[in-house]
């Protein structure tokens, strides 16, 4: 069964103050692993989607990176409105759940002016 | 262009009432996904449509849940009779295409069973 592990749970970073959010994965075979922002009372909004080891995506403050077991969002120097849930999810290339995300429970990211 | 759209935003029942939430779809995706997200645990898929045909199903908890989409447009989920457990935020997402390409969600529905 696919697993998809998060950490942390919550990040608390000053404005400008750098980190990265973790993302493991467990899948038979990886056809896609996506990064989402949730805001409170949102819906997942889409960030990026990966598909292979030493791909990365950037967008402004916000890069993606992928290996074989892990993904990280690096926040270079955050923003108070980088703050929500980040959350990461994997797509298994197998079976016939074609498109079926695996989601893991999310960081809470606060980022304090 | 216009996002995905949930109707009701909100809704409270009682146990073994009925519910029905709906979700319209990006204009044009053929693919609609319904997730469920209860208290403290994380989004879990429900079901996948390929236009009005049912892809994968496997996520459904139980027989008290029933998903349609007539034409291949818009979607509903009907929970009848509703239990405590299914209280939680239902979402729904489309996609252009199958098996790889980013899923957009909608903003869900809040679903209390009192």
């Amino acid at each position: 069964e696919d697993q998809v592990t998060q950490s942390p749970e919550a990040l608390r970073l000053q404005e400008g103050e750098s980190s990265s959010l973790n993302c493991s994965y467990t899948v038979s075979g990886l056809r896609g692993l996506f990064w989402y922002r949730q805001d409170p009372g949102k819906g997942p909004e889409f960030l990026f989607t990966l598909y292979s080891a030493g791909e990365e995506k950037e967008k402004e403050r916000l890069k993606a990176t992928l290996t074989k077991k892990e993904s990280f969002l690096h926040i270079t120097a955050p923003k108070p409105e980088d703050s929500a849930t980040y959350l990461c999810a994997v797509l298994n290339a197998g079976g016939t759940s074609y498109g079926k995300l695996t989601f893991g429970q999310g960081t809470i990211l606060t980022v304090h002016p | 262009e216009a996002g995905v759209t949930q109707f009701p935003s909100h809704s409270v029942i009682e146990k073994g009432q009925t519910v029905t939430l709906r979700c319209d779809p990006i204009s044009g995706h053929d693919n609609l996904y319904w997730y469920r997200r209860v208290m403290g645990k994380e989004i879990k898929f429900l079901l996948h449509f390929v236009k009005e045909s049912k892809q994968d199903e496997s996520g459904m908890p139980n027989n008290r849940f029933l998903a349609e989409r007539t034409g291949g447009t818009y979607s509903t989920l009907k929970v009848q009779p509703a239990e405590l457990e299914d209280s939680g935020v239902y979402f729904c997402a489309s996609s252009a295409w199958t098996g790889g390409n980013e899923q957009y969600f909608g903003p869900g529905t809040r679903l209390t069973v009192t």
